[in-house]
Parts: structure tokens; C-alpha cells; sequence
């Protein structure tokens, strides 16, 4: 079965630093993972989705990698804005015909002005 | 090109009574999922359904719980006889065929159950 673990739970950090956030994963026959964003009441926001034959991707001030052999996803926020802050949720579809998400529980980003 | 729309936004209903959450896909998108995200839970997978049938049921409650996606109008979310642990932010989300790929969320609905 597989589970999806993101750490820190929270992070806090001073605006302009640059931040990692870690996403690990059980099973590493994913066919793609994907990261989102939701603020407070609101829906998800797709930021970046890497196919599992694919190392990373970049948007922006936002860069996802992805290490299918040790079941990790890293995303790496560069110098960092206070609309920035927002939980940020990894997610993964199993390889093999299966379209079910399975979520991580997120990371809670605040980045202080 | 609208998103995935959802309402009610906001939902509050007495233990007993009924719940029904609608849900429209973006347009050209003929596939919709439906998840829930408990209090400071993950979103955890219900259901996906094609337009008039039901793909992948394995994340629906036995009972209580059913969704369709009818030939015309918005996918529905139906819960009766709700509990209080029925409260949740239920998120619906489209693409437009069976390959896995990037899922488009709406913004949610949020049933509080008294």
C-alpha cells in the first residue's frame, strides 16, 4: 500500500531564504507525482507535476526532483515571499493504470515579512 | 475556460439529514474524482467516475455514500443520514480522459454537520 510521508509538518522561515521541502514515498512504482498548494479554505493549485521517467522540473522560483529509486521528491522554493505561505501537498499515482492520488498530509509554509 | 466548479461552497446539515455536493468538470473533461480531506488529514481518494459509470468506488464508505455522473449535469456527491464525522472538505477533481495525469481541483466543499 502505498503512503506518502511529507516532513517538516510546518516550517517558518524569514522571507528571501530559500527552502526545501521534503516529500518520501513507500512504493516507488509511481507513474508521475505531483506537488500542489492549498491555502486556507480554498481548493488545490497545481505547481508541478514530474513523470516518473523525469528528474525534475522548474517553474518559476519553484523546483521539483524527483528520485524514484529511494522514493523521494524534494521542492525547492528559491528565495522565498510572504504569498508564499500555504500548505504544500505531494502527491502520487501508482504506475499501472491506477488514477487514484495519494496525498501526503502537507507541509504548513510560513514565510515571515 | 471555467475550472472545476463546486457547490456549495458551504454545507451545514443536522445528523440524520441528507447531503448532496455537485460537482462540474472543466469543460472538455469527461472524467471526475471526488476526494475528502478529514481535519488535519491528508485528502484521501473516494471514487472516480466517467460520465454514467463508475471507474473506481474503492475509497467510498460501504454505506451512506454514493456518487454518480450522469449523461448531462454535474457529477453528485450524495451522503445520507449524516454523522458528525461526515464533517469535511470534499474536493472534486477533472481530467480530461483515463490517462493519469495533472488533476484539476475545484475549491471544495465544506459540510459541517451539526
Amino acid at each position: 500500500k502505498q503512503e506518502v510521508t511529507q516532513i517538516p509538518a510546518a516550517l517558518s522561515v524569514p522571507e528571501g531564504e530559500n527552502l526545501v521541502l521534503n516529500c518520501s514515498f513507500t512504493d516507488s512504482a509511481i507513474y508521475n507525482l505531483q506537488w500542489f498548494r492549498q491555502d486556507p479554505g480554498k481548493g488545490l493549485t497545481s505547481l508541478l507535476l514530474i513523470q516518473s521517467s523525469q528528474r525534475e522540473q522548474t517553474s518559476g522560483r519553484l523546483n521539483a526532483s524527483l528520485d524514484k529509486s529511494s522514493g523521494r521528491s524534494t521542492l525547492y522554493i528559491a528565495a522565498s515571499q510572504p504569498g508564499d505561505s500555504a500548505t504544500y501537498l505531494c502527491a502520487v499515482i501508482r504506475q499501472g493504470g491506477s488514477e487514484k492520488l495519494v496525498f501526503g498530509k502537507g507541509t504548513k509554509l510560513t514565510v515571515n515579512p | 475556460n471555467a475550472g472545476v466548479m463546486q457547490n456549495p461552497r458551504h454545507l451545514v446539515r443536522r445528523r440524520g439529514q441528507e447531503a448532496r455536493l455537485r460537482c462540474s468538470p472543466m469543460k472538455g473533461h469527461s472524467h471526475v474524482y471526488w476526494y475528502r480531506q478529514l481535519p488535519e488529514e491528508g485528502l484521501k481518494f473516494m471514487v472516480y467516475l466517467q460520465k454514467e459509470n463508475i471507474i473506481d468506488e474503492s475509497g467510498m464508505p460501504k454505506e451512506r455514500f454514493s456518487a454518480e455522473f450522469p449523461k448531462e449535469g454535474p457529477s453528485i456527491l450524495r451522503i445520507q443520514q449524516v454523522v458528525r464525522g461526515d464533517s469535511a472538505a470534499y474536493f472534486c477533481a477533472s481530467s480530461p480522459n483515463r490517462e493519469p495525469g495533472e488533476l484539476f481541483f475545484g475549491e471544495g466543499s465544506r459540510l459541517t454537520v451539526l
